[in-house]
């Protein structure tokens, strides 16, 4: 089955403690993007990946690190969480060719206390 | 700026009554705009794109571009149709979406 998967999907922990959320799917896509969801702000992009070892800023990359390593896994690193990150956290992919049709995993709701 | 407006945050009507959620965009360029979905406990998934026309589960969209508009329409709503919309734009390597409107749909 074709899929985005994250983990994990819940997680609570306190300011400083270093993180990392994973990201693999398994349709062999070149692009791969992180998004935070906020209420009343949406979904707006945290990095994005275009290929392996290829990495850029989205529009909100402060506290936030990425590394794509392999074609199919693009974790989201956090080396100092604080509480203005807690959020929903949503990892996609997509063909480089098709970059409208992005495939989404099921999300990660993170709290930092 | 890039940027991708839906006015409301949230949308309520009955079922059977027409449905229209807004969406503006400002692009300097050709635009290319999506609508993507998220039912309750699913994932985000694409809904339609303005460039194939197509009506899917009842909803159409029709690009704008003297109003910069994308609205997303469906003549007869259903409960079913109850979920997160959220409006999207393509900027050469990104997806730029929108605040999102939250349908209700009431029986």
């Amino acid at each position: 089955e074709a899929q985005v998967t994250q983990n994990p999907r819940y997680l609570i922990t306190v300011t400083g403690k270093k993180l990392t959320v994973t990201c693999s799917q398994n349709m062999n896509h070149e692009y791969m993007s992180w998004y935070r969801q906020d209420p009343g702000l949406g979904l707006r992009q945290i990095y994005y990946s275009m290929n392996v070892e290829v990495t850029d800023k989205g529009d909100v990359p402060e506290g936030y690190k990425v590394s794509r390593k392999e074609k199919r896994n693009f974790p989201l690193i956090l080396e100092s969480p604080s509480p203005n990150q807690t959020s929903l956290y949503f990892c996609a992919s997509s063909p480089i060719s098709n970059l409208y049709e992005q495939y989404f995993g099921p999300g990660t709701r993170l709290t930092v206390t | 700026a890039q940027r991708v407006t839906q006015p409301e945050k949230l949308l309520s009507v009955f079922k059977g009554a027409p449905v229209e959620l807004k969406c503006n965009y400002s692009y300097s360029g050709s635009p290319e705009l999506f609508w993507y979905v998220q039912y309750s406990r699913q994932r985000l998934q694409l809904l339609l794109r303005h460039i194939s026309r197509e009506s899917i589960k009842g909803f159409t969209a029709d690009l704008n571009k003297g109003e910069t508009s994308f609205h997303l329409k469906k003549p007869f709503a259903q409960e079913e149709d109850s979920a997160m919309y959220y409006c999207a734009l393509k900027d050469t390597d990104k997806l730029i979406f929108g605040t999102g409107t939250r349908l209700q749909v009431f029986p």
